[in-house]
């Protein structure tokens, strides 16, 4: 079955200090994925995507994420965290086998601390 | 920049009740989607259109049900509220299907409670 996991319901950063959020996948085929973060009271916005080429892939707000097809993963990471980072991360999973609907992951919730 | 826009922002409904909740956007795209956001179950689908006049099921249709008679506009409809479908909803839009790759636009949601 196709599935996604984001494994931390929370994750604490100092500000200043690199952040990642990870999220791992199972699908058959080749993964479309997919970060999206909400911040508080508003709808999603789309961050960065991997669909194929280079493995690392680089996003909105100066995000980063990096394919590993061998581990399944891709974790989201900021070199330097702000405050403002503080929000909900989701990711998500095209699924080959559906009509290609998303498959999201359950969130991880990302506080910075200054 | 109007993008995804949902009425009402907040409902509270009698167990019972019915009511609709409205999705417009100004982007001009043929692909709507409506899910649902509850706490540690990420966004679930609803209902979606692939076109004006058309409405699919996703993965939790039951309870509910859509139409899209314009384009720009998708509306999901609670025949008769359940306390299970107290929820976030949101809807949102895209040129193609949500996992083709294109991005997708999100409205700013409905927090919907049922008593």
């Amino acid at each position: 079955a196709q599935s996604v996991a984001q494994p931390e319901d929370q994750v604490n950063v100092a500000e200043g200090n690199p952040l990642t959020v990870k999220c791992t996948y199972s699908v058959s085929g080749n993964p479309y994925l997919f970060w999206y973060v909400q911040y508080p009271n508003r709808g999603l916005q789309f961050l960065l995507k991997y669909i194929t080429g280079d493995n690392l892939v680089k996003g909105s707000y100066g995000f980063e994420a990096e394919f590993n097809k061998s581990q399944t993963s891709f974790h989201l990471k900021k070199p330097s965290a702000l405050v403002s980072d503080s929000a909900l991360y989701f990711c998500a999973v095209r699924d080959m086998g559906s009509n290609y609907q998303l498959i999201w992951g359950a969130g991880t919730k990302l506080i910075i601390k200054p | 920049n109007a993008g995804v826009t949902q009425t009402p922002k907040f409902r509270v409904l009698k167990t019972g009740q019915s009511m609709t909740l409205l999705c417009a956007q100004d982007m001009n795209h043929e692909y709507m989607y409506w899910y649902r956001q509850d706490p540690g179950m990420g966004l679930r689908l609803i209902h979606y259109s692939v076109g004006e006049g058309t409405t699919a099921k996703g993965e939790v249709p039951d309870g509910y049900n859509v139409s899209r008679l314009k384009k720009q506009n998708f509306l999901l409809g609670l025949e008769s509220a359940a306390p299970s479908q107290t929820s976030v909803y949101f809807c949102a839009s895209s040129t193609h299907r949500d996992g083709s790759g294109n991005t997708i636009y999100f409205g700013e949601g409905s927090w919907l409670t049922v008593v």
